[in-house]
């Protein structure tokens, strides 16, 4: 069975501060992949990034990275010089073979001006 | 339009009522999905439809009924709800391709129907 943690559930801080997103996940498939959603006010489910579980190369986008790293089942993800349209939840995902994508709980990031 | 869309955004009905969520795909995919969001619980996801088959249903109540009519439309139907119901719906929809999956395929998600059962 498939399991992530978002051990955070909410973060505040303040306008360009960097916030960092912690994601263990468990799984026994070799192969599998990992999500990163974000989930504004508006309710949609925005895609982020995906990440197989061959490639350990980390991963910039903008204002946004992420830390894959296999050894301890983590799939982090910073957001540098936080803005308050970052304000959201987001959430890590696991995908291993099949349809079924499993969802952590979720963390709620909260960006002040 | 683009991506995936869902109608009603919002829903109001009685425990008797009878109503049904509509999600539309305009993405080329050929696997469509229901998930139900409630506050406090992790994404939930309800029925799979690969290639306009039903090919998992995660334990969900008879009174929620799935129709997937072509690979671009998905339906929920609702009868004789609870108020523990109450949820955001969400829609997915990706490309699968026939044959094993390895999971590899990006779900792209609707903005929601936001239902509240009275």
């Amino acid at each position: 069975a498939q399991k992530v943690t978002q051990a955070q559930t909410e973060i505040s801080v303040v306008e360009k501060e960097d916030v960092t997103l912690d994601c263990v996940y468990e799984t026994r498939d070799t192969t599998y992949y990992l999500f990163w959603y974000k989930q504004p006010p508006s309710g949609e489910l925005v895609f982020l990034i995906r990440r197989n579980s061959f490639d350990e190369q980390n991963e910039i986008s903008g204002r946004y990275s992420w830390n894959f790293q296999k050894s301890t089942s983590s799939f982090n993800f910073t957001i540098t010089a936080s803005q308050v349209v970052d304000s959201a939840v987001y959430f890590c995902a696991l995908r291993a073979a099949g349809n079924k994508l499993t969802f952590g709980g979720g963390t709620r990031v909260l960006v002040k001006p | 339009e683009t991506g995936v869309t869902q109608t009603p955004r919002h829903l109001v009905m009685g425990m008797t009522n009878k109503k049904s969520l509509k999600c539309e795909q305009h993405l080329g995919h050929n696997a469509m999905y229901w998930y139900k969001q409630s506050a406090k619980k992790p994404l939930e996801l309800m029925f799979v439809y690969n290639f306009k088959e039903q090919t998992e249903n995660n334990s969900v109540p008879s009174r929620f009924s799935p129709e997937c009519p072509n690979s671009s439309h998905l339906f929920l139907h609702l009868h004789t709800l609870q108020p523990e119901d109450s949820a955001l719906y969400l829609c997915a929809s990706s490309l699968n391709s026939r044959g094993r999956d390895r999971g590899g395929t990006t779900q792209y998600f609707g903005p929601g129907t936001r239902l509240t059962v009275l």
